[in-house]
């Protein structure tokens, strides 16, 4: 079954860190770009991060640039969030998506991330 | 990277049209046909309805339909079902390995 699961999701203070992890089933990971999307409560959805399946081209949205860092393993089909100096506008739910020919074809069902002060 | 600009909503009785337009700049949609759309609803995973502008994806009913003119891409949803009723998003490439997504569309069925 092609599958995509995110975890790692809470609640984190206000400055803190968190990774986010997504697993991948059902199709051939190490060959496809992954991407990062979020929502933020009552918003729209936010695109924030691409990686080449080979891990040596990314892209991100300038708003997380420098904070967030979008990275893979292919050996463990996995895909990461690492996210610094976290805010308030971040608390949001963090889905994580397979680009396929320009499009986002396969999804989780995300990760809810609360940052509190 | 701003967000594209869609309508905070649309509604129609069921056996309508509806469209939804999709407005970005010479960068995003007036640079590139990567145009998708995806339907949302509240709480699950969203879901690609249309890629590279007018091709529906997999099981997709010919109902939905995309377009584009110059820096505006159009989803139309003939034939309104009371299903249909969910948030819509248009995404586009935007370069450099970046995408961007619309505001997003409420559709209601009457």
């Amino acid at each position: 079954e092609v599958q995509l699961v995110e975890s790692g999701g809470g609640l984190v203070q206000l400055g803190g860190s968190l990774r986010l992890s997504c697993v991948a089933s059902g199709f051939m990971f190490s060959r496809d770009w992954m991407a990062w999307v979020r929502q933020a409560p009552g918003k729209g959805l936010e695109w924030l991060a691409m990686i080449r399946g080979d891990g040596n081209e990314r892209g991100s949205v300038d708003s997380v640039e420098g904070r967030f860092t979008i990275s893979r393993d292919n050996a463990k089909n996995s895909l990461y969030l690492q996210m610094n100096n976290l805010r308030a506008e971040d608390t949001a739910v963090y889905y994580c998506a397979r680009g396929w020919l320009g499009t986002f074809d396969i999804w989780g069902q995300g990760t809810m991330l609360t940052v509190s002060s | 990277q701003s967000a594209l600009t869609q309508p905070r909503s649309v509604s129609g009785s069921p056996g309508q049209s509806v469209t939804i337009s999709c407005n970005g700049s010479s960068s995003d949609v007036g640079a590139y046909n990567y145009i998708s759309w995806y339907q949302h609803h509240p709480g699950k995973a969203p879901k690609d309805i249309i890629c590279d502008v007018t091709k529906r994806l997999s099981g997709v009913p010919d109902r939905f339909s995309g377009s584009k003119s110059g820096s505006t891409a159009s989803l139309t949803i003939s034939g309104l079902r009371a299903d249909d009723e969910a948030d819509y998003y248009c995404s586009s490439y935007a370069g450099s390995n970046i995408y961007v997504f619309g505001t997003g569309t409420k559709v209601t069925v009457l």
